[in-house]
């Protein structure tokens, strides 16, 4: 049981270079988020979807671009690399219905911007 | 969005019970309280959800009074695994709702378990 799955888990880039993270999930959740988390701090909520076609902005959305084409992938977009965007990304999924219906996490992404 | 607010860190020995309370005085009708865990370079896991009263797992407990403005969660004699952050969040998860299920976290506890 695979459940939420980043990649890559690692990378660096140049400044103004471009990349996109990668999330699926094979529970065949509705709802995916994708948060960063900056050393010693808490996570912050970049973007999130509701379903296939549909997504939202977050807390710290600036900088960041996503897309929801399937129920699977949640995929996040960094178009101009900044450093301020050097941080740990979690990408998490849930249903919707009301109790014991937690965010499931992935590994996370650790992205350093150079 | 309901925001929490709890203790940056806490410290306890292995075999103590540690009670980690978050505050959330405009926490809305629809919002359930959830509790994760985070251990370094790893993603949050859920450990433990409730409404109101107490919720048991296997793991913790849950008690929230009947105003719902706090909780608190229960660690029965935690161990040097057990150190980790913990983070409280309030969301609405309302079946059928539309809602968004958007959940903000707040800077968590940071809980040390010193032998």
């Amino acid at each position: 049981n695979a459940g939420v799955t980043q990649t890559p888990k690692f990378r660096i880039l140049k400044i103004g270079q471009s990349m996109t993270l990668q999330c699926t999930q094979d529970m065949n959740h509705n709802y995916m988020y994708w948060y960063r988390q900056d050393p010693g701090m808490g996570l912050k909520l970049i973007y999130y979807s509701v379903g296939a076609g549909i997504t939202d902005k977050g807390e710290v959305p600036n900088g960041y671009n996503v897309s929801r084409s399937t129920t699977e992938d949640f995929p996040l977009r960094l178009e101009l690399a900044a450093p301020s965007q050097t941080s740990v990304y979690f990408c998490a999924s849930n249903s919707p219905g009301g109790k014991d219906q937690p965010q499931h996490f992935g590994d996370g992404t650790r992205l350093s911007i150079l | 969005l309901a925001k929490t607010t709890q203790p940056i860190s806490m410290d306890s020995y292995e075999g103590q019970e540690v009670n980690i309370t978050c505050s959330h005085n405009n926490i809305a009708t629809n919002d359930y309280i959830t509790w994760y865990q985070q251990f370094p370079s790893q993603g949050p896991r859920f450990i433990i959800q409730g409404y109101k009263t107490k919720v048991t797992n296997e793991v913790a407990s849950l008690f929230i009074p009947a105003d719902r403005k706090s909780s608190t969660l229960s660690l029965p004699r935690v161990s040097l695994s057990d150190t980790a952050v913990y983070y409280c969040l309030v969301g609405d998860l309302e079946r059928g709702s539309g809602n968004t299920g958007k959940l903000i976290f707040g800077q968590g506890t940071t809980l040390q378990v010193k032998p």
